[in-house]
């Protein structure tokens, strides 16, 4: 059974940092691209970056480019998204999703965790 | 805004046909391809389509996608109740060099 299982999200000031990660199990998951989609209080879905399935391209949304880092260890089939200089308006429920293919550009995510609360808030 | 243009809400009674909009430009639906994801409330969202067209396996044939030019549609044939929920549509943005999401579209089962 494919899981992807998001932690790291919690209550953290303006200003500060967060590392989410993503442990991924039941299939290869060197074989597939990997993205962040958050969602808002009250607003929509939101792609916010994405890696290739080896890791050497990333891709990132204009509001968390250079804010965000999204990153890979394939040989811990986990999935990270280091979060710095946070603001009120990233506060969000993050999901980590699974491409269906290596290819980012498609943006067919087949497999989602469940989500992790970030809260930002002074 | 996003890139990608949705109705805010649609409706239909149980049986009937809808259809979502998603309208773009030439440099996101016009040069790749279009997905529809159904989000639940309380769940994590769903892929319904992909490449335009095509269903993962265990979606019911029900839901049917398509795209012509910068546009495309999602149907939802024999309408369910439990069918309510917040459907959008994804590409990739070629002018962003990211993925984009439509706004969504609130489906109310009447």
């Amino acid at each position: 059974e494919v899981q992807l299982l998001e932690s790291g999200g919690g209550l953290v000031q303006p200003g500060g940092s967060l590392r989410l990660s993503c442990v991924a199990s039941g299939f290869s998951f060197s074989d597939h691209a990997m993205g962040w989609v958050r969602q808002a209080p009250g607003k929509g879905l939101e792609w916010i970056s994405g890696i290739r399935e080896t890791g050497r391209s990333t891709y990132s949304a204009d509001s968390v480019k250079g804010r965000f880092t999204i990153s890979r260890h394939n040989s811990k089939n986990t999935l990270y998204l280091q979060m710095n200089s946070l603001r009120g308006d990233d506060t969000a429920i993050y999901y980590c999703a699974r491409g269906m293919g290596p290819l980012v550009y498609q943006v067919n995510f087949d497999q989602w965790g469940q989500g992790t609360l970030v809260f930002v808030s002074s | 805004q996003s890139v990608l243009t949705q109705p805010p809400s649609a409706s239909g009674t149980p049986g009937q046909r809808v259809t979502i909009s998603c309208s773009g430009s030439t440099s996101n639906i016009g040069s790749n391809t279009v997905n529809w994801y159904q989000h639940l409330p309380g769940t994590a969202p769903k892929l319904l389509i992909y490449s335009n067209n095509q269903r993962p396996s265990g979606v019911p044939d029900r839901f049917s996608g398509s795209k012509s030019g910068t546009s495309a549609s999602l149907a939802i044939s024999g309408l369910l109740a439990e069918d309510e929920g917040d459907y959008y549509c994804a590409a990739w943005e070629d002018s962003l060099n990211g993925g984009v999401f439509g706004g969504g579209t609130k489906l109310t089962v009447l």
